[in-house]
């Protein structure tokens, strides 16, 4: 089935570790996202991705890294750095806002650090 | 950079009535708006979304009208079923940016 898969569903780190979150699409797409949820507010965008070995920040990148080897593959890395790292991850994947616009999102990494 | 409000942050409604989510953005520039509804346990899925070049657009039950002088838009379920139940998120975005905005989140709870 075509979709996003995100690794692992939940995950849990002692403070001071780097963690990192897998994302992987098989929809041929150009365009991916990081966006972070917590609860009361919304969806805040972490990095995106427009093309291979390419990538922007968004709003909240402070204490994340990705990278963008594979057309297939956006992993974001939680560093210790990041000073208020529990929270849920959301992959997305889309065309590209000069198509659609429509983004597509995986089921979410759960990350709690003791 | 672009703001997003939504409200209201939590909705319950009888099986069978109507709901109404309304969100306003900052960003006259912004052109492009989304609405996603997220099930328990699952990402976020676009359900509908409109263009500034637009005032309403319907599918189905659901509807979403846009005010760009006011800088608001709205979406509108109609008779609610219980399957409605989730949280839903509005965005916006500049059709031309790759950054969509989101607001803070509706939880809709259909009432049996």
């Amino acid at each position: 089935d075509g979709g996003i898969t995100q690794s692992p569903k939940y995950l849990f780190r002692k403070e001071g570790q780097n963690v990192t979150l897998s994302c992987e699409q098989n929809l041929n797409h150009d365009a991916m996202y990081w966006y972070r949820q917590d609860p009361g507010q919304g969806l805040r965008l972490i990095y995106y991705s427009q093309i291979v070995n390419d990538f922007q920040k968004g709003d909240i990148a402070e204490g994340y890294s990705v990278s963008r080897e594979k057309k297939e593959s956006f992993p974001l890395t939680v560093t210790s750095a990041q000073k208020n790292p529990t929270a849920f991850y959301l992959c997305a994947s889309g065309l590209g806002v000069t198509n659609t616009g429509e983004l597509f999102f995986g089921e979410g990494s759960r990350l709690t650090v003791l | 950079g672009e703001n997003v409000e939504q409200h209201p942050s939590t909705l319950s409604v009888q099986e069978g009535d109507s709901a109404v989510i309304k969100c306003t953005y900052s960003d006259s520039a912004s052109n492009y708006f989304p609405w996603y509804k997220q099930e328990l346990g699952k990402g976020p899925q676009l359900i509908i979304d409109i263009r500034s070049n637009v005032g309403e657009k319907k599918d189905q039950r659901i509807a979403v009208t846009l005010n760009k002088t006011a800088k608001h838009f709205s979406l509108h379920i109609t008779e609610t079923q219980p399957e409605d139940s989730a949280v839903y998120f509005c965005a916006a975005s500049n059709f031309g940016n790759e950054k969509l905005t989101f607001g803070t989140g509706t939880r809709l709870t259909i009432i049996p």
